[in-house]
């Protein structure tokens, strides 16, 4: 089956750094995906990684891709109180790609203490 | 305006109502979807149309009826709703084939009384 998990919430303080989970069920997906969705507002893709990859660095924010385990995390450097914001995680079984299906998980919220 | 625009960004409708939500994207993409965004759950799929043709219904009720006239605009039109279909409804597009470049808009909340 389908099925993405996060954890719901995450408090960190400002300038630590910030790592958000998520674990996934079909391996065929080609790619993952991680979206921020600040209050108000619609989703923005932040960064995505292809599954046969490893790690993917993108300024403050690294993402790394255990498939064995089938685990998915962000990690976001010196996080700021900008950083505030429910992020999923997301993935395109191979199955539905062609549809353009994304699978995403609940959402975890991220609170940035100053 | 660029980007994905959707209007309105808040409706409250009665049960007995027939109401649409309109979603515009300024993007040049040729694929565009619709989702439900209920609190504290996963992002549900309703439906995505690749050059004005539907080609998924994720089992979505049908007082929800999607119209896609163009490849820049996509409707919902709403009737007979139900009380537990108040969510926010987010619209996205792609380009054809690269549905990982979905960019969404900003939502319509949506509060069926």
């Amino acid at each position: 089956g389908e099925d993405v998990e996060q954890s719901l919430f995450l408090s960190v303080r400002e300038g630590d750094s910030s790592v958000i989970n998520c674990t996934y069920t079909d391996s065929s997906s080609t790619y993952l995906y991680w979206y921020k969705q600040e209050p108000g507002a619609g989703l923005q893709l932040l960064t995505y990684i292809f599954s046969n990859m490893d790690m993917k660095q993108d300024q403050r924010l690294t993402v790394l891709l255990n498939k064995k385990d089938k685990h998915l995390s962000l990690r976001i450097a010196d996080t700021q109180t900008g950083d505030s914001a429910i992020y999923f995680c997301a993935e395109a079984p191979l199955t539905y790609n062609q549809g353009g299906k994304l699978i995403f998980g609940q959402g975890t919220e991220l609170s940035v203490k100053p | 305006e660029t980007g994905v625009t959707q209007t309105p960004r808040h409706l409250v409708m009665g049960m007995t109502n027939k109401k649409s939500l309109k979603c515009e994207q300024h993007l040049g993409h040729n694929a565009m979807y619709w989702y439900k965004q209920s609190a504290k759950k996963p992002l549900e799929l309703m439906f995505v149309y690749n050059f004005k043709e539907q080609t998924e219904n994720n089992s979505v009720p049908s007082r929800f009826s999607p119209e896609c006239p163009n490849s820049s605009h996509l409707f919902l039109h709403l009737h007979t709703l139900q009380p537990e279909d108040s969510a926010l409804y987010l619209c996205a597009s792609s380009p054809l084939g690269r549905s990982y470049e979905q960019y969404f808009g900003p939502g319509t909340r949506l509060t069926v009384t």
